[in-house]
């Protein structure tokens, strides 16, 4: 069963680099059948997606953030990356790496069937 | 994107079948069969639910049973038991592989 671990700092400063790692174990990032996405949450409020990779490095973003946000692989420590930069108050959340998994072809596009397997999520707080 | 739009609150006694609606637009849950339905208890990562509106995961209870009419989509969960007291969300993919969740739903078992 595969399991995944969010690392990272819980405190950044406004305006400085968002980053954290997401360690998968149990599984390979390389295997080419899941993507490998994060998702946060606000406090007290509902669910966000950010993005994903493949492992490949194909990436797909939310639009609202793409001009913030960078997600990488390396695969040779089985782990994926996000990176948030110019952050706000509004970026503080709890952030979780999850698998997508299940993939499948629609209308050109590699989709994965839903979210499943998460990571137990870490609070980035921002704040000077 | 705007999040779909769920009721902030459900509840039922044991026993009873309570519905959640995700309502959305023609450009996501309308326009897709790839709504998917989470569980996250308090303090919890979200759980796997649903899939393709209606599929369930290996190991997810037949109690929990998922549909979809135009632009809203609705988990229902039969025979409510206590363990089933948990916020709920759901997802809708949106096109351009780009997917939206819901706001959520706090389901309470009286």
């Amino acid at each position: 069963q595969v399991q995944l671990r969010e690392s990272g700092p819980g405190l950044v400063k406004p305006s400085q680099t968002l980053s954290l790692s997401c360690i998968v174990s149990g599984g390979s990032i390389s295997s080419g059948t899941d993507y490998w996405s994060w998702v946060r949450q606000h406090p007290g409020e509902g669910l966000e997606w950010i993005g994903y990779i493949y492992y490949s490095g194909r990436t797909y973003y939310n639009p609202s953030l793409r001009s913030r946000v960078s997600i990488s692989v390396d695969a040779s420590k089985n782990q994926f990356s996000l990176k948030l930069n110019s952050v706000t108050a509004a970026d503080t959340a709890v952030y979780y790496c999850a698998r997508a998994g299940d993939l499948f072809y629609y209308s050109g596009y590699l989709l994965p069937s839903g979210f499943d397997s998460w990571g137990q999520g870490t609070l980035v707080t921002v704040s000077s | 994107q705007s999040a779909l739009t769920q009721p902030p609150s459900a509840s039922g006694s044991p026993g009873q079948s309570v519905t959640i609606s995700c309502t959305g637009t023609n450009s996501d849950v309308g326009g897709y069969n790839y709504v998917s339905w989470y569980q996250q208890h308090p303090g919890k990562a979200p759980k796997f639910m649903i899939y393709e509106v209606s599929k369930r995961p290996s190991g997810v209870p037949d109690r929990f049973s998922g549909s979809k009419s135009g632009n809203t989509a609705s988990l229902t969960v039969s025979g409510l038991q206590a363990e089933d007291e948990a916020d709920y969300y759901c997802n809708s993919y949106a096109g351009g592989n780009n997917w939206i969740f819901g706001g959520g739903t706090k389901l309470t078992v009286l």
